[in-house]
């Protein structure tokens, strides 16, 4: 059974900060690996999506890794704002099902 | 185009009741998922819908829990006789499998709350 775990569960910096969020899995059999933001109240937005045979993707300020292998991925957000002031989850799919993290939250503070 | 959508966002039942939760998914995707998200915990898969195939099912926790999919667009989660523990935000996903590509487009969820 893929078990999904998130380090560290809470996460408070100053803005401009560079942080790494990570996740790992134990089933490295993973079709894609994703990884998703939750503001309270709200529901999921994507952020970013790693195929297995991909190592990492970028949008903006955001950089996502994976390394299969050893059940891995990071997140990593340069310049941190307090906007990114979230929920951030990881899921590993395979066989039509994704497996979720229970989240790190992050502050940003001003 | 619309993104996912649910409805109704918040629902307040009484324990015993049945309750019916929708989900419309963005046109043309023919995967459709539901999760659950209990008070301060992670995301519960439910339910899985691919196309015509007969749904993965190994997520519902208890036989009072059902789904539906018509037409292989809309979707109803169905919860019978339900119990305080069902409690929870219960968010439907949709996605457009092409090759080795699946985003999961979340819609914003419904609260439901069991007294």
């Amino acid at each position: 059974k893929q078990e999904v775990t998130q380090i560290p569960a809470a996460l408070s910096v100053p803005e401009g900060e560079n942080l790494v969020l990570n996740c790992s899995f134990t089933d490295s059999a993973i079709y894609n690996l994703q990884w998703f933001r939750q503001d309270p109240g709200k529901g999921l937005t994507s952020l970013l999506l790693i195929q297995s045979s991909q190592r990492e993707q970028t949008s903006g300020r955001l950089n996502a890794s994976l390394d299969k292998s050893s059940g891995r991925s990071t997140l990593y957000i340069a310049a941190s704002q307090p906007g990114d002031s979230a929920t951030y989850l990881c899921a590993v799919y395979n066989a039509g099902k994704s497996t979720f993290g229970d989240g790190t939250t992050l502050t940003v503070k001003p | 185009g619309a993104g996912v959508s649910q409805s109704p966002s918040n629902k307040v039942t009484e324990k015993g009741k049945d309750v019916e939760l929708r989900c419309d998914p963005i046109s043309g995707h023919t995967a459709l998922y539901w999760y659950r998200q209990s008070l301060g915990q992670g995301l519960e898969f439910l339910i899985y819908f691919q196309g015509n195939s007969a749904p993965d099912k190994s997520g519902l926790p208890s036989d009072r829990f059902s789904a539906e999919r018509t037409g292989g667009s809309v979707s109803t989660l169905t919860i019978q006789r339900t119990q305080q523990e069902d409690s929870a935000v219960y968010l439907c996903a949709s996605s457009s499998v092409e090759g080795a590509i699946d985003t999961q487009y979340f819609g914003p969820g419904t609260r439901l709350t069991v007294l």
